[in-house]
């Protein structure tokens, strides 16, 4: 069963306008939540986190917020830029045990110059 | 470079072959996890280290997959007697929590 989930499996967005991508999740003990960044034939690469403590976190061009009576998480990239093409895992950590990390199935992003 | 390394990128083997990957962590963490990308997938969790103590292990790690992390420093993922369902990418971790920190890969292939 897929804890988290994320239902677009493709975004296209102009360069320099808002790139906003959606993330679900089903399991309550997760107290952490993150996004990776990956290209082909590489690892996935951390942008940024927030605890369930918060709603909102931001690093730069990269804001994550977090609705915690709706399961649900985004993360909002403004201005989009073409080198931010690429896939993006919604991840969430369980901290009832090895803290290991549960993924969405990625959304793919192309930035349009 | 101080990141996740892993070796080797790619490896090819026959049905029915051992293989083994080698993944050396970032080096002031403790946490190192070993997960596996299918197409179209996210990463799933296989197994993880408390520097060199195997603490957890997912269903997903069947009696032919073996791991290793001596002295609590790099870590080594053999599968034995490789089946085609093996084919995947094969991710390592390591962890400054809460973010977990991925080296490229180890993108297997099973004929």
């Amino acid at each position: 069963d897929q804890q988290v989930k994320q239902n677009s499996p493709s975004l296209s967005v102009q360069e320099g306008r808002i790139s906003i991508l959606n993330c679900d999740y089903t399991n309550s003990m997760f107290d952490y939540f993150l996004w990776y960044k990956k290209y082909p034939a590489e690892g996935p690469t951390f942008l940024i986190s927030i605890s369930s403590i918060k709603d909102k976190n931001e690093d730069g061009r990269f804001t994550v917020f977090l609705n915690k009576s709706a399961k649900h998480l985004s993360l909002h990239i403004v201005p989009s830029q073409p080198g931010d093409s690429a896939v993006y895992f919604c991840a969430a950590r369980d901290q009832t045990g090895a803290n290991n990390l549960f993924f969405g199935t990625g959304t793919r992003l192309t930035v349009i110059p | 470079d101080t990141g996740v390394s892993q070796d080797p990128r790619h490896k090819i083997t026959k049905r029915g072959q051992n293989v083994t990957f080698r993944c050396d962590p970032i080096s002031e963490h403790n946490r190192l996890y070993w997960y596996r990308q299918t197409l179209g997938q996210g990463p799933e969790f296989l197994t993880y280290f408390q520097n060199e103590a195997q603490l957890e292990k997912s269903r997903l790690l069947s009696d032919r997959f073996s791991a290793e992390r001596p002295k609590g420093s790099f870590s080594t993922l053999e599968i034995q007697r490789t089946e085609q369902g093996d084919s995947a990418m094969y991710l390592c971790a390591s962890s400054l929590e809460p973010a977990q920190f991925f080296g490229p890969g180890t993108r297997l292939t099973v004929l």
